[in-house]
């Protein structure tokens, strides 16, 4: 019930397209989402967050979608740039302190 | 830059060997988090402090000790190294509310290497 899965492994796209990653879990507990972004030799950074009292929320060219009864969220990256390739963790995160548990990671390629 | 300090960047040491990680968070920052994340593989939670005590632990091994020390800066100890223990630790920080959006903030972490 801690699991967090997260799909595709890795995505390929070209410079100007849409990138799509999606995420799902199974525990009614977690109420806060982020997404983090790591770069290769970097820690992760927060890129974007929502909580399930929203079903959209979008900062510039990201856009998080959720979906509170299938209990999936969706990263939406639009018009990809080569800047953006890199690797994307989504993670979840119960009220009562409950530890944060990372998806494992989508490997980012956009194409120039 | 996050605000949180790792030291050192790189640590190459060999098997047996005892090492110890360090992390400074961020101003004001009372809760401190550590990662493992190895090769090509997703993070995994080793262990939380929160202002000196812990008050969360995940897959850490036995070999494996932390602490937070009163100025809040954080060690993590890694005895009897194997060649499996070869990652990218990482230290991460939040102010430590019991609210969902506590965001983490992640340092640049040290990439320890076995031989």
């Amino acid at each position: 019930q801690q699991q967090v899965k997260q799909s595709p492994q890795s995505l390929i796209v070209q410079k100007g397209g849409i990138s799509i990653i999606n995420c799902a879990y199974e525990n009614t507990a977690f109420d806060y989402f982020p997404w983090y972004q790591q770069f290769p030799g970097k820690g992760p950074a927060l890129l974007i967050a929502i909580r399930p009292d929203v079903s959209e929320k979008k900062e510039g060219r990201f856009t998080i979608s959720f979906n509170k009864s299938a209990k999936q969220f969706s990263l939406h990256i639009m018009d990809s740039q080569p800047g953006d390739s890199a690797t994307y963790f989504c993670a979840a995160r119960g009220y009562y302190g409950q530890n944060f548990v990372f998806g494992p990671g989508t490997r980012l390629s956009v194409l120039p | 830059d996050s605000g949180v300090t790792q030291t050192p960047k790189h640590l190459i040491t060999a098997t047996g060997q005892r090492v110890t990680l360090r992390c400074s968070p961020r101003s004001g920052d009372l809760s401190v988090y550590w990662y493992q994340q190895s090769l090509d593989q997703g993070l995994q939670f080793l262990i939380q402090y929160y202002n000196g005590e812990e008050r969360a632990k995940g897959n850490i091994l036995e070999r494996f000790s932390a602490q937070q020390f009163p100025d809040l800066h954080s060690e993590l100890n890694l005895s009897s190294l194997e060649l499996g223990d070869s990652a990218l630790y990482f230290c991460a920080s939040s102010v430590g509310a019991r609210g969902g959006t506590d965001t983490q903030y992640f340092g640049p972490g040290t990439r320890l290497t076995v031989l």
